[in-house]
């Protein structure tokens, strides 16, 4: 069974700095893995997707890492903003086939606040 | 572009009260679509997941229901609700095949008094 954790449950730093959030997975044979934000009360909003034959993948100031040999994924957010204040998830997706039919398992989040 | 309708926004309960969640989705078709539950401190859980009209699949045993009558719509329903049913409820899509992110809509959150 999949197990996804997160590192640091909260995290908290001053506007400018760059960060990074941690998320690991106990089984390797994921399908890919994504990364979601969350606004108090909100749903949820995809950031990154990394398929399982990737190593990063970018978008603006964040930067996605996928070490499936190590079960790791990292996300790097440069030069944090206030609005960058939010939950952040990741999840892993199995590969289809069996039972898994390639849900998302994700973890407890990591909550971010960037102060001013 | 594609986009994902949730209603109510919040609602409030009785205990013993029937349910109805319901959740569009505009701008895609034959879409994967799922409920998820968000309970404070655990996470989101996944409730149940449909590929196709008249298709749900169960993830967790429990007095929910879930209908998919048209290709875009899917809905969340109880009977009779429970104490422990509060949560904030997710519905997500995502395009068929391949590496398709899930696109999630704005919840609902559910009181049960």
């Amino acid at each position: 069974k999949q197990e996804v954790t997160q590192i640091p449950a909260a995290l908290s730093v001053p506007e400018g700095e760059n960060l990074v959030l941690n998320c690991s997975f106990t089984d390797s044979a994921i399908y890919n893995l994504q990364w979601f934000r969350q606004d108090p009360g909100k749903g949820l909003t995809s950031l990154l997707l990394i398929q399982s034959s990737q190593r990063e993948q970018t978008s603006g100031r964040l930067n996605a890492s996928l070490d499936k040999s190590s079960g790791r994924s990292t996300l790097y957010i440069a030069a944090s903003q206030p609005g960058d204040s939010a939950t952040y998830l990741c999840a892993a997706k199995a590969n289809a086939g069996g039972t898994s039919y390639g849900k998302l398992t994700f973890g407890q989040g990591t909550i971010l606040t960037v102060h001013p | 572009s594609q986009t994902i309708h949730q209603w109510p926004a919040t609602l409030v309960q009785p205990v013993g009260s029937p349910l109805s969640l319901e959740c569009t989705v505009e701008g895609t078709s034959n879409p994967n679509l799922y409920w998820y539950r968000q309970a404070a401190g655990r996470g989101l859980q996944l409730l149940f997941y449909s590929v196709g009209i008249g298709q749900i699949s169960s993830e967790v045993p429990q007095n929910l229901s879930a209908s998919r009558p048209q290709d875009r719509q899917f809905i969340l329903s109880s009977k009779k609700l429970l104490l422990s049913d509060s949560g904030f409820y997710l519905c997500a899509w995502r395009g068929q095949g391949g590496h398709q992110p899930q696109h999630f809509g704005d919840g609902t959150r559910l009181s049960i008094l």
